[in-house]
């Protein structure tokens, strides 16, 4: 069966530090891959999607990043954290093509709180 | 106007009631629709999909699809205390790689 890991489940970063947050899809291969953020009592927002190695798409503009080094692994990045960038950070795989794209599963989930 | 809108809520109802959720969507091409349930603290997770117009039930959950309306609803049957959790309606379609979602509906199950 599929799962996906997302870590660190929590931290606390001062404004200006770095980020990196990671996941790990395991069981299947060629998945679709997401990162989304949800602020305090919001919906969910797409910051960037993935549909292979090295191929990643930007929904908004901001401070972070992602990489997709290897087919099953998801970087979410930042050099300076604002705090603006709080948040609840969420990572899913889909499969890829198809009505199907839709059906997320998603990681435990990284609360950030910038300070 | 956002793009998929939902009531925040909460929404209360008792146990034992039929919850109705609703969901509009503005852009016209969308054709993939789900409901995704949230508990506080936690990830969404998938419990219902629909693509074609009308009714799709799976247990005591029923998606309704309304293509010429741009409303996709939820129905809870028999709602329970464990219901009580925040909904999102998530949409997709045409030359869209990822999901749109709403901003979700606050259900609280009343025992």
């Amino acid at each position: 069966s599929q799962t996906i890991h997302q870590w660190p489940a929590t931290l606390v970063q001062p404004v200006g530090s770095p980020l990196s947050l990671e996941c790990t899809v395991e069981g299947t291969s060629n998945p679709n891959l997401y990162w989304y953020r949800q602020a305090a009592g919001r919906g969910l927002q797409l910051l960037f999607y993935s549909v292979g190695i090295g191929q990643i798409s930007s929904e908004v503009p901001q401070n972070l990043s992602a990489s997709r080094p290897q087919d099953r692994q998801f970087i979410l990045s930042s050099k300076k954290l604002l705090l603006s960038d709080s948040g609840f950070y969420l990572c899913a795989w889909s499969v890829r093509g198809g009505a199907n794209t839709g059906e997320l599963f998603f990681g435990e989930g990284s609360r950030l709180t910038v300070l | 106007q956002k793009e998929v809108e939902q009531n925040s809520g909460p929404l209360s109802v008792p146990e034992g009631a039929i919850a109705s959720l609703n969901c509009t969507y503005s852009d016209r091409v969308s054709q993939s629709f789900f409901w995704y349930r949230q508990y506080s603290g936690k990830s969404p997770e998938l419990i219902m999909s629909i693509y074609s117009n009308g009714d799709k039930e799976d247990g005591r959950f029923t998606a309704q699809l309304n293509k010429a309306s741009q409303y996709v609803s939820l129905l809870i049957r028999d709602s329970q205390p464990s219901d009580s959790a925040t909904y999102l309606c998530a949409v997709t379609g045409t030359g869209r790689r990822a999901l749109t979602f709403g901003s979700g509906t606050r259900l609280q199950v009343q025992p």
